[in-house]
């Protein structure tokens, strides 16, 4: 499995970003996939996750974000995205791109953080 | 949501040393199907993390035998059996029963 993140880069605070993370190795329409990312020296942070069309398509997100961040996909070309608007000083971080595969009964809790995309800088600076 | 609370933060380790990293969680991982819903990571330095033991103490593909989990309902431990030079690097505890997922601290170990 590979993914690769791409899209982060310097911005101001209240500016927007938009991160892809597009994947080889396994079956993305069938994929859920979640963000993940580090602030500089910090510990992992969920940003949030989207299901399979097949389970629904449906998306969750860590409250703070919610409303300001957005996750979608393009099964037509293997590519996860994540929308970030009125961005703050505080989102710089790296971003992980995250594939989710249920290692126990299906549906049954959240699935495990299988693999990880190498990550991409955002860093949000005036 | 869950907090996790990982201890000790900081693990300086022997090579060939035991090593021990607990977990704890603000409410039961433990579901009725029997399964407690607890993962651990290593974020090796300069790398991006990868799952090491799934569901409290299942090893995730290609993870050596050194490495095993155990515990149960809120709390959780990672062993080492006998620690190598590779083994060093940010292991963190990650609650899987649960949206929004919620991870420890981070425990950093050094030889």
């Amino acid at each position: 499995e590979q993914l690769v993140e791409s899209g982060g880069g310097l911005v101001k605070p209240g500016e927007s970003l938009r991160l892809s993370c597009t994947v080889s190795g396994f079956t993305f329409s069938r994929a859920w996939m979640s963000w993940v990312r580090q602030a500089p020296g910090k510990g992992l942070e969920w940003v949030g996750r989207l299901k399979s069309r097949g389970a629904g398509g449906t998306t969750d997100y860590a409250a703070p974000l919610k409303g300001r961040f957005i996750i979608s996909r393009d099964d037509s070309k293997d590519t996860l995205f994540l929308q970030m608007n009125s961005l703050k000083t505080e989102d710089t971080a790296v971003y992980f791109c995250v594939h989710l595969i249920y290692s126990g009964a299906y549906g049954v809790g959240e699935p495990q953080f299988a693999s990880w995309g190498q990550g991409t800088l955002v860093t949000v600076s005036s | 949501d869950i907090v996790m609370t990982q201890s000790p933060l900081s693990l300086p380790v022997t090579p060939g040393e035991p090593a021990s990293i607990s977990c704890r969680s603000s409410q039961s991982l433990l579901h009725r199907n029997g399964n407690n819903f607890l993962d651990w990571l290593l974020q090796k330095p300069g790398q991006s993390p990868q799952l090491l033991i799934y569901l409290g103490s299942n090893r995730a593909s290609g993870v050596p035998d050194r490495f095993s989990g155990s515990g149960s309902g809120t709390n959780f431990t990672l062993r080492i059996s006998r620690v190598e030079a590779e083994d060093v690097g940010v292991y963190y505890c990650v609650q899987a029963l649960q949206t929004p997922r919620t991870f420890g601290q981070g425990t950093k170990v050094e030889i």
